[in-house]
């Protein structure tokens, strides 16, 4: 079973920062969280992860709080191609173990 | 870099037939996992094959078997079909990069099973 809680909808306008919370209050010291998003008739698309520090890339910041137990994904300018499914996932070390997905946040992006 | 893809796109089998899924992973990756998904679910774990062994199961009864071939691509079979199969089928190839891995995803194969 999936470690994580996430809302099952947001809407964000488009434009403004999207950010999707997720809860892993059960996390341990040596599992990393993970984003990955699914755009409608799509594979998933890994965002970014992190275990401890906030992580920024060119598609988003991860916010990790201090005892571990949510994060925050932030889009900081949401466009329309930014609807889909968001999955929060919680996953031991950096080794090639399996994905385990949740239900997810569907965020709409709206004009 | 084509990524990974997979064929057929889209399949309609009767129940109690048996289906054959291919995923050709991405140029340089050697690892291939697949992920079985059901309407509004998150995509939930198979298998995953690695220098053509399986290494890795979810929770899947026998009737699902794959194979990975010698140039790394892999095939997902499935018999005795149920009601219950039809799903989106995903394949997620990775690789060892700067001591860790990311699985990238194909398109997936649309099974209807009737």
């Amino acid at each position: 079973d999936a470690k994580t809680t996430q809302p099952p909808s947001m809407d964000c306008a488009e434009g403004r920062a999207a950010n999707l919370p997720c809860n892993h209050s059960t996390i341990s010291g040596n599992e990393y969280v993970y984003w990955y998003r699914q755009i409608h008739s799509q594979g998933p698309q890994y965002i970014i992860h992190g275990l401890k520090n906030n992580e920024t890339n060119e598609m988003a910041s991860l916010i990790i709080t201090e005892d571990r137990k949510s994060s925050t994904l932030i889009l900081p300018h949401a466009t329309l191609r930014d609807t889909a499914v968001y999955y929060c996932i919680v996953r031991v070390g950096l080794g090639n173990t399996p994905l385990v997905f949740g239900k997810g946040t569907r965020l709409s992006v709206i004009a | 870099d084509a990524g990974v893809t997979q064929s057929p796109t889209h399949l309609i089998k009767t129940r109690g037939q048996q289906v054959t899924l291919r995923c050709s992973p991405k140029s340089g990756h050697d690892t291939v996992s697949w992920y079985q998904q059901a309407l509004g679910q998150g995509p939930q774990f198979i298998f995953q094959y690695y220098e053509e062994e399986e290494r890795q199961r979810g929770n899947f009864p026998d009737r699902f078997s794959g194979h990975q071939f010698p140039n790394y691509s892999s095939e997902l079979n499935v018999n005795a079909l149920l009601l219950g199969d039809s799903a989106l089928y995903l394949c997620a190839s990775s690789w060892r990069q700067d001591g860790r891995y990311e699985q990238y995803f194909g398109p997936g194969t649309r099974l209807t099973v009737t």
